[in-house]
């Protein structure tokens, strides 16, 4: 099993639709996990964090489910500057030490 | 507001050059990664480093080395570059294991030639 998966995509919505992005991850102990935003030719940035509890900021909500193993993020009201490659990425304890582990990346593109 | 800056940001190689791609943070970050993303793939971890002097293996770390003999700098080096290390390199660092949000810099586009 990969470390990080995530969908493959691309998934191309009109502006205004809500879209949904899942990732599953290998290993239960992981402790922390994120949504990265990259844009073409660019490096990423954080998008959100995500929480036990699961958490909103504006149109987009992270979901956590440790049990599964599993992060997904809504994106509702889609807007045409949503448009880039979403990277769930999960911090994996590794000998005594951690390191950030990428999925290869949702490309999501929101059409007019 | 420097965060993490990269250099060079293009570069082309022969095969069998050599180069040190160049990373360095003003963030005090104990962690510091390279990682590396060919077209329309996923980043792949290279190398990464918990702290000045200490530095472990990532996913893809052949052909490539580290060293970490200050906070601020991580390089990496190419031995004897082939096509196959064509690709796009990106650095990062984070604080701890508690505040790990990466901060990457704007990337090296290197072609091996």
């Amino acid at each position: 099993r990969k470390e990080v998966e995530q969908d493959p995509g691309p998934f191309n919505v009109p502006e205004g639709a809500t879209v949904a992005f899942n990732c599953t991850y290998s290993n239960s102990a992981s402790q922390s996990f994120f949504w990265y935003r990259q844009d073409c030719r660019k490096e990423p940035k954080l998008l959100m964090s995500v929480y036990s509890s699961g958490n909103e900021d504006g149109r987009f909500t992270a979901q956590l489910n440790r049990a599964s193993q599993y992060i997904s993020l809504l994106i509702r009201d889609s807007k045409l500057s949503d448009s880039a490659t979403y990277l769930c990425v999960v911090n994996m304890a590794q000998g005594g030490s951690e390191k950030l582990v990428f999925g290869k990346g949702t490309k999501l593109t929101v059409n007019p | 507001n420097a965060g993490v800056t990269q250099t060079p940001k293009f570069r082309i190689l022969k095969i069998g050059q050599s180069m040190t791609l160049q990373c360095t943070q003003d963030m005090n970050h104990n962690y510091m990664y390279w990682y590396r993303q060919d077209p329309g793939m996923g980043l792949k971890l290279i190398y990464y480093s918990v702290g000045a002097g200490i530095t472990d293996k990532g996913e893809v770390p052949n052909g490539y080395n580290v060293s970490r003999s200050t906070t601020e700098d991580f390089p990496l080096r190419l031995e004897l570059a082939a096509p196959s290390q064509t690709s796009v390199y990106f650095c990062a660092s984070s604080y701890s294991r508690h505040r790990t949000e990466a901060f990457f810099g704007q990337g090296t586009r290197l072609t091996v030639v």
